[in-house]
């Protein structure tokens, strides 16, 4: 079993503030490191799939990078804004099984 | 528009009961998943299917039995549910080519007394 961890477990932040993410996984056999968001009520959403060391990824204020090599992905919210409140998962997939491990997912509040 | 439809949403048994969950999805996706999520531990993979007619299995598949007999269905199945088995089951699919992130069905709230 894969494991995948996100830190922090969860945070709390004021709008306007802008914040990040870890998720470390062992790196080997890797081939492929999902972002997810995952507001309460709702299923999982992807937000990013990253496959090269050295990927960057941007949709809008969220940004994510990725380092095959040392096992981490960070991603960032720049400015955050309360519709930003959510879990944000990271999900590995290997090269060994063709579906993904989550991590526990980090939890996001933001403060109006 | 459908995406993955999840049925029943929710559903409570006794011990010892079966069931069935339906997981359909309309995308003509390869790939198909039964997740379970409980407090504290994400999203644990049961079974998964990587075409029609074919299932592995995943990091928690005691108690539970999938079927893959036409590419748009996945069906999970409880032979004797157990209070254990009280969770939320997410199904998800995928297509087959790397890049592309899954999609969810909206859940299925199981309790089991």
């Amino acid at each position: 079993i894969l494991n995948v961890e996100q830190s922090p477990q969860s945070l709390h932040v004021q709008e306007g503030d802008s914040t990040n993410f870890t998720c470390s996984f062992p790196s080997s056999n890797f081939y492929a490191l999902h972002w997810y968001r995952w507001e309460t009520a709702k299923s999982p959403e992807a937000l990013f799939v990253m496959t090269l060391n050295g990927d960057e990824k941007k949709k809008g204020r969220i940004s994510a990078t990725l380092n095959t090599k040392e096992g981490y992905s960070y991603l960032y919210i720049k400015g955050s804004q309360p519709e930003d409140s959510a879990t944000y998962l990271c999900a590995l997939g290997d090269t060994g099984r063709r579906a993904l491990t989550f991590g526990s997912g980090t939890r996001l509040q933001v403060q109006p | 528009n459908a995406g993955v439809t999840q049925t029943p949403k929710f559903r409570v048994l006794k011990t010892g009961q079966s069931m069935t969950l339906l997981c359909a999805q309309d995308m003509n996706h390869e790939y198909m998943y039964w997740y379970r999520q409980d407090p504290g531990m994400g999203l644990r993979l049961i079974h998964y299917s990587v075409g029609e007619g074919t299932t592995a299995k995943g990091e928690v598949p005691d108690g539970y039995n999938v079927s893959r007999l036409k590419k748009q269905n996945f069906l999970l199945g409880l032979e004797s549910a157990a209070p254990s088995q009280t969770s939320v089951y997410f199904c998800a699919s995928s297509p087959a080519q790397q890049g592309r992130g899954y999609t969810f069905g909206s859940g299925t709230r199981l309790t089991v007394v």
